[in-house]
């Protein structure tokens, strides 16, 4: 069975930092390509950021490039996303989630993690 | 950038539903349908247009092709109360705006 388990949420002032993890079991972790996809309170999914398989590629969007880092250590199947500079729309659940093993984006999720700045 | 409708529906145990979602591009069937339930996280229905993931009553359909696509559920059923998700993953992913069944 698939197992996605975030951590590293909480409460972070604007301006402040958090770092996320995501270990993942059930699965070959250095397989797949990884993401994090949010979803504010109330509101809708968005795909925030990718990772390659090897840890050499990753992609962000607008919305967070140049403030947030994703991040894997295939040792210790682990995913995590730094994420610095936190603005208020920042907040929301954060899901870390994996796709299929030929790359494409169609996600198996965690349980979520939820960020909260204010 | 995928556009979802209608953003919310009521419905009965035993109505027909049908979602759409209209892609900005032809996404060559590189679309997904999620459930998410309050508190849960979403789980996959059907991928690539059509295809029923395993363990998905066949209640659920999905069809379409180039920009627009549907989710079809024959019959509601007292489980299916939930919001649906559209997504492309022929890009960037990019997800629709979501439908929220309601109890009519």
């Amino acid at each position: 069975e698939v197992l996605l388990l975030e951590s590293g949420g909480g409460l972070a002032q604007p301006g402040g930092s958090l770092r996320l993890s995501c270990v993942a079991s059930g699965f070959t972790f250095n397989s797949h390509s990884m993401s994090w996809v949010r979803q504010p309170p109330g509101k809708g999914l968005e795909w925030v950021s990718y990772v390659a398989d090897s840890g050499h590629g990753a992609d962000y969007s607008d919305a967070v490039r140049g403030r947030f880092t994703i991040s894997r250590d295939n040792s210790r199947n682990t995913l995590f996303l730094q994420m610095n500079d936190l603005r208020v729309d920042d907040t929301a659940v954060y899901y870390c989630a994996k796709a299929t093993s030929i790359g494409q984006s169609i996600y198996t999720w965690g349980q979520g993690t939820l960020v909260v700045v204010s | 950038q995928m556009t979802q409708s209608p953003s919310s529906l009521s419905a009965s145990v035993g109505d027909r539903v049908t979602i759409t979602c209209r892609a900005s591009q032809d996404i060559i069937s590189a679309l997904v349908w999620y459930q998410q339930k309050p508190g849960k996280a979403p789980h996959v229905l059907v991928s690539g247009a059509s295809r029923l993931e395993s363990g998905v009553p066949s209640r659920f359909s999905g069809s379409g092709s180039g920009t627009e696509y549907t989710l079809t559920i024959t019959s509601l059923q007292a489980d299916d109360f939930a919001t649906y998700y559209c997504q492309q993953y022929y890009t960037v992913p990019s997800f629709g705006q979501g439908t929220r069944v309601e109890v009519e």
